[in-house]
């Protein structure tokens, strides 16, 4: 299975910036990095993906490491509404599924 | 609506008893995707349909496990003789597939919450 390894918890203020960290030691050259994100309650909603090249949307920034075996999550302004599990996950090379581990729980102070 | 849908939303049943949770894609995915979440856990992929390919069902922890999909839609996950250890919200998952199976993102509907009594 393709492996990634996050922290169990992390916790920041509001208005303040969160790095969410991952390892994927096990990726290969064609697989994506994905990011969701799951709200209590809710199914897991997609954040951001990419490959090789940082990436940014309306949502977070992803900074990809050169050797591609660690990518960083950035929200740049936490907000209460952030507060939800972080998954990490890239899709297999040969076929199009992802591999969800237990994410990352995120806790915003206000 | 556009969503992924997902029925029912909770679900309780007998242990023994046969259960049928049903899944409806967002119109034109190809890829269609179910994942398994117990309390407190990850999600724990179970099958994976594409187009008209073979699914991908090695994510499927028994063989009272199956799942179908007809006309390149719908799905239904069944669980036969349900057992306590079977109690999790089963969720489930559409994406563009295809040229985008790599990229395009997976939209999820609300899951079905399943307990075995």
């Amino acid at each position: 299975d393709a492996k990634t390894t996050q922290p169990n918890s992390m916790e920041s203020n509001e208005e303040e910036p969160v790095h969410l960290p991952c390892n994927h030691s096990t990726i290969s050259g064609t697989d994506y990095i994905h990011w969701y994100r799951q709200l209590p309650s809710q199914g897991p909603e997609y954040v951001i993906h990419g490959l090789t090249s940082n990436v940014n949307n309306r949502m977070a920034s992803l900074a990809i490491a050169e050797d591609r075996k660690s990518s960083t999550l950035i929200l740049h302004r936490a907000t209460l509404r952030d507060a939800a599990v972080y998954y990490c996950t890239f899709r297999g090379s040969t076929l199009g599924r992802l591999y969800f581990g237990r994410g990352t729980q995120l806790t915003v102070w206000p | 609506g556009a969503g992924v849908s997902q029925s029912p939303s909770n679900k309780v049943t007998e242990k023994g008893k046969d259960v049928e949770l049903r899944c409806d894609p967002i119109s034109g995915h190809t890829a269609l995707y179910w994942y398994r979440q117990s309390l407190g856990q990850g999600l724990e992929f179970l099958i994976y349909f594409q187009g008209n390919s073979a699914p991908d069902k090695s994510g499927l922890p028994s063989d009272r496990f199956s799942a179908e999909r007809t006309g390149g839609s719908v799905s239904t996950l069944t669980i036969q003789r349900t057992q306590q250890e079977d109690s999790a919200v089963y969720l489930c998952a559409s994406s563009p597939g295809g040229r985008l199976r790599n990229t395009g993102e997976l939209f999820f509907g609300e899951g079905s919450r399943l307990t075995v009594l």
